[in-house]
Formats: structure tokens, C-alpha cells, sequence
């Protein structure tokens, strides 16, 4: 059965350094990979997604993903991070027909300081 | 901008009570899915559709739970009775279907406090 691990629950970083939050997979088929935020209270808007090709994906807000197929990995980075940035990150695994529903990992809180 | 549609955006209910949600999907999109999220978890499926039909609906404890999207656009989600655990954010989402490359939108979401 598909599976996404997102090993850190919660990771505190300053105000413009660099960020790293990691997502492992384990899915059947050809993994098509999604990274989400969900600020308190409110619904999941997409980061970036990784259905085929480059296998570095750039997305909104400045954020950046690597797939490694060889790692199960699809780790989000973000070079500088801003203070708005403080939000929970969900990875997500699925398929890319548009019926095929989303596993999402468990989330990682970010925390950001001056 | 296109959007999925959810309404209340919250709900407190007594336990043993019945309590609806409702969801419009973003139009022309035949996929609909209700997931539901507990506080510090992520979200899980409850039920799909595609168009009016119950694609997958496995994970939807279906002695108290009901879904329904009868005309395939706009979908209600029910719980009756309500238990204290059932306290969580209920998301429903919406996608294209037979559409390569695409992703599921999400709505605000439903949050539900049973008390």
C-alpha cells in the first residue's frame, strides 16, 4: 500500500536561512508527488508538483523539490525563508488522472523566528 | 479564480446529533473526494465520486456516515449521530477526470467540534 513519511513534526528555522522539510514515499507505481500548505484553520493550496521529467520542481512562494527515485524522496526546500512561510507542509502521494485520491504523510509544523 | 466551495466553514454540534456539510466542486470538474483531517494529522479519504457515483468509499464508517452527490455537481456529507471523536476538519476537493497532469483543489474546509 502507498505510503508517505514525513519524518520531522515540527522544525524551527530563523528568518532567511535556508529550509529543508523531508518526505519518503512507498507507492506501486510511478509516484506522482505533491507538496501542500495548510495554514491554521484553513484548506491545503499546492506548492509544486512532480508528475514526469526534470526532476527538480520549482513552485509558488519561492519553494523548490527534488525527486530521487533511487532515495524514495521528494524533500521541499526553500532557500531563504520568510516569516509568512510559518505554516504545517504536507507531502502527498497519488496518481495523475485526475481520480486517483491523494496519501498524504502527517505533516510537518514550521516554525520561523526572528 | 475558480474555487471549491464549502459550507459551514465551522460547526459545533452536541454528541448524538446529526450535522450535514456541503461541498461545491470547482465546475466541470467529475472527481470529488471528502477527506478528513484530525488535528495534527493529515488528511485521509472518506469517500470519492466521480460524477454521481461512489468511487471509493472504504475508509467512510458508513453506520453513521452518508455522502451523496445526486445530480454529480455539488455533494453533501452527513454524520448522524454525531460522536466526540468525529471532532476534526472535514476537506473536500475537486479534479478533473481523464486529464493528465493535473491536481486535486481544495476547498477552506469544515471544521466540526462535537461537544
Amino acid at each position: 500500500a502507498q505510503s508517505v513519511t514525513q519524518p520531522d513534526i515540527h522544525i524551527t528555522v530563523s528568518e532567511g536561512a535556508s529550509l529543508e522539510l523531508r518526505c519518503n514515499y512507498s507507492y506501486g507505481a510511478t509516484p506522482y508527488l505533491f507538496w501542500y500548505v495548510q495554514s491554521p484553520g484553513q484548506g491545503l493550496q499546492l506548492l509544486l508538483k512532480y508528475f514526469s521529467g526534470d526532476t527538480l520542481v520549482q513552485g509558488i512562494k519561492g519553494f523548490e523539490a527534488e525527486f530521487k527515485r533511487s532515495q524514495s524522496s521528494f524533500n521541499l526546500r526553500k532557500p531563504s525563508v520568510h516569516w509568512s512561510d510559518a505554516a504545517e507542509y504536507f507531502c502527498a502521494v497519488g496518481g495523475n488522472s485526475g481520480n486517483t485520491p491523494l496519501v498524504f504523510g502527517k505533516g510537518t509544523r514550521l516554525s520561523v523566528i526572528a | 479564480e475558480a474555487e471549491v466551495a464549502q459550507s459551514p466553514r465551522y460547526k459545533i454540534t452536541e454528541k448524538s446529533q446529526a450535522v450535514a456539510f456541503w461541498c461545491d466542486p470547482i465546475s466541470g470538474h467529475a472527481t470529488l473526494y471528502w477527506y478528513r483531517q484530525i488535528l495534527g494529522q493529515g488528511p485521509e479519504l472518506l469517500v470519492q465520486f466521480q460524477d454521481e457515483s461512489v468511487v471509493d468509499d472504504s475508509q467512510l464508517p458508513k453506520d453513521r456516515f452518508s455522502a451523496e452527490r445526486l445530480k454529480g455537481v455539488d455533494s453533501t456529507l452527513k454524520i448522524q449521530p454525531a460522536e466526540l471523536g468525529d471532532s476534526a476538519m472535514y476537506l473536500c476537493a475537486s479534479s478533473l477526470l481523464r486529464v493528465l497532469n493535473t491536481e486535486a483543489f481544495f476547498g477552506q474546509g469544515t471544521r466540526l467540534t462535537v461537544v
